[in-house]
Parts: structure tokens; C-alpha cells; sequence
């Protein structure tokens, strides 16, 4: 069954400094999403991609992030300076039909920031 | 702006009974998408079943199924012969013609032998 990929799978990191997280969603899935999860509470939106652009974004996206398809086949978030409270588990989606049938998950990055 | 509650923070089942997940949203929609997640200590999320608002009858998938009540607005999840493996958090999410899938608090399921 197809997968999506998400890499590293932990990531320590020093205040202040940017961190770029990987996905390599289903190849021919058309919608990609990042949400994050801060441990022990409710996943949450960051963002939606499609036809290389952002469809929609949550206030919790905000300058610090950035996504980008560099390449046709990786999805990336980037955090820009890294805060204590971006320290999160963040999950890569896709869809192939906007979501209607569910989206597929990645299993996440861990981001700590020390 | 859509809701979605779980207002069970943790459940428990004994092996091969059955168990039922709770889930209520809040929407002004009459076409939307509904889904129960499962996360297991790995943290991967796993889709387990979906429903469509539209469709009437309820979604059955192995030995999960659920229970939609669109007028009350509610999306039970049931697990009928509990495993060990299901022990779990599960999250119901609702979708609609936005990009985003709405996740409710989640439910923890432990599962005693």
C-alpha cells in the first residue's frame, strides 16, 4: 500500500534555529497538508498545498513557516527560528480527491527545541 | 465554524467485548465527510473508517462500524470483538469542501486482556 514518507523522524534543535522537515507524499496525490500535534493535545491544521501554492493556512502559520514542493516529489515545511513552543509532532498528509476519502498520513516528525 | 467534541478522554474495553466512542460536531453544513482516526503509540495516524453525510447508512469496516445521527449531529464508533492491538488514541475529524480535517480531542483506549 502506498505510503507517505516523512523524514527525520526526530529532530532536536537549538532555539532560534531553522529546521526543515521532509515528506515525500503518494506520487500521484495532488494535495498535500502539514499538521501538527503537540503531545497530549489535538492535532492541528498548519497548512494546505495544491497546484504549487498555499490553498489554505492557519493562524498558526505564520511568517516563521514556509512550505515549498522543490522538486515534484518532496513537500517541506520550513520553521524559520525555532521557538520552544514549535517543539510538536508534525504530520505530512496527502490526498489524491482534496480529502473526501480520508487523507493518508505520514508517521511524523518529533521537533524538539531545546 | 465547525466543532468537533469527544467528550470521553479515556475508555477501556476487556478483550473481545465491545466498545463505543463517542463524537458530536458542530456544523451548519448538509454536505460533509466524517472520519474516525486511530493513533497507536507509534503515533502514525490510521484511518478507520469514513462516512459520508449524504449516505444513510452507516459505514462498517471489519469489526468497526459506526453510528451517524445526522439530525444529532452525532458519529459513534463502535469496536465489536476487542484486540489488544486496538488499544489506541481515536480521533474523529470532520471535512467539508475546505482543505482542512477538523480533529476533535481524541478518546484513549486501553484494552485489558
Amino acid at each position: 500500500e502506498p505510503e507517505v514518507t516523512q523524514t527525520p523522524s526526530h529532530q532536536v534543535t537549538q532555539m532560534g534555529q531553522e529546521v526543515i522537515l521532509r515528506c515525500v507524499p503518494i506520487s500521484n496525490h495532488l494535495y498535500f497538508y502539514w499538521y501538527r500535534q503537540i503531545l497530549g493535545q489535538k492535532v492541528e491544521f498548519l497548512v494546505s498545498f495544491y497546484n504549487n501554492e498555499i490553498s489554505e493556512k492557519s493562524e498558526i502559520f505564520d511568517d516563521q513557516f514556509s512550505v515549498e514542493r522543490p522538486d515534484g516529489s518532496n513537500f517541506t515545511l520550513k520553521i524559520r527560528s525555532t521557538k520552544l513552543e514549535d517543539s510538536a509532532m508534525y504530520f505530512c498528509a496527502s490526498s489524491g480527491d482534496r480529502g473526501f476519502y480520508g487523507y493518508t498520513f505520514g508517521s511524523g516528525t518529533r521537533l524538539t527545541v531545546v | 465554524a465547525q466543532t468537533v467534541t469527544q467528550s470521553q478522554p479515556e475508555m477501556s474495553v476487556q478483550e473481545a467485548e465491545t466498545v463505543t466512542l463517542s463524537c458530536t460536531y458542530d456544523t451548519s453544513e448538509s454536505d460533509y465527510y466524517l472520519f474516525w482516526y486511530k493513533q497507536p503509540p507509534s503515533r502514525q495516524m490510521i484511518l478507520v473508517i469514513r462516512q459520508e453525510a449524504y449516505k444513510q447508512q452507516n459505514a462498517t469496516e471489519n469489526r468497526f462500524s459506526v453510528n451517524f445521527q445526522k439530525a444529532a449531529k452525532s458519529f459513534s464508533l463502535k469496536i465489536s470483538d476487542s484486540q489488544l492491538g486496538d488499544a489506541a488514541m481515536y480521533f474523529c475529524a470532520y471535512h467539508r469542501d475546505t482543505d482542512k480535517l477538523i480533529f476533535g480531542t481524541g478518546t484513549r483506549l486501553q484494552v485489558f486482556p
